[in-house]
């Protein structure tokens, strides 16, 4: 059974940063993409960042770009989302989820949430 | 950045009605459209795939159709438990990945 739990999530300043870690376990890690994706309170989806099996690429949204960087360990089955410079509107609940085709997110965590006041 | 936008906003029906839910993108995305469904509470589920393809474990009522740049969620009979907000997400042209604002299905 796939699973992914989420941690990091928190209270922060304006300006400050926050690093989420998402655990899997009940697949084979390294060979799937891997996203984080936010939703703000009351509001949609939106997807942050995705990244390659081996960690060698990585897509970023433009609302998070030069300020978020998302990484993983293929050792420790474990997906990171390292936040600085955040802002208020980065207030959001941050699923991770497993891509299964490049795009489409076949598991989900149950997030983690962060909120920026 | 491709656009996808779903509806109703709200679509209130009784149990056992057909349920119709639309998505259109703004430009063509193929059939590289998913459904999700996200329970009050709960982190999203993947429902259809690809425009019309199934995820392991979702029941037959649910389909999913179009290409291009509309598609359809249709829930054949509605249940108690269909109770949820749906979204639509392309993955034909990216980055960005995008969803679309969501349905939400009330029972009346």
């Amino acid at each position: 059974e796939v699973q992914l739990l989420e941690s990091g999530g928190g209270l922060v300043q304006p300006g400050g940063s926050l690093r989420l870690s998402c655990a899997a376990s009940g697949f084979t890690f390294s060979s799937y993409v891997m996203s984080w994706v936010r939703q703000a309170p009351g509001k949609g989806l939106e997807w942050v960042s995705s990244i390659s099996g081996s960690g060698h690429d990585t897509f970023d949204a433009d609302s998070v770009k030069g300020r978020f960087t998302i990484s993983r360990d293929n050792s420790k089955n474990t997906l990171y989302l390292q936040m600085n410079s955040l802002r208020a509107e980065d207030t959001a609940l941050y699923f991770c989820a497993k891509d299964r085709l490049g795009g489409v997110f076949d598991d989900w965590g149950q997030g983690t949430l962060v909120t920026v006041s | 950045e491709i656009v996808l936008t779903q509806s109703p906003v709200t679509l209130s029906l009784s149990p056992g009605e057909r349920a119709t839910l639309s998505c259109r993108a703004s430009q063509s995305v193929s059939s590289y459209l998913a459904w999700y469904q996200q329970k009050p509470g709960q982190a999203p589920r993947l429902l259809i795939y690809d425009a019309s393809n199934r995820a392991t474990g979702i029941p037959a009522r649910f389909s999913g159709s179009g290409s291009g740049t509309d598609f359809t969620l249709t829930i054949s009979s509605l249940e108690p438990e269909d109770v949820a907000v749906y979204y639509c997400q392309q993955r034909n042209n990216w980055p960005p990945l995008t969803f679309g604002g969501g349905t939400k299905v009330e029972i009346k």
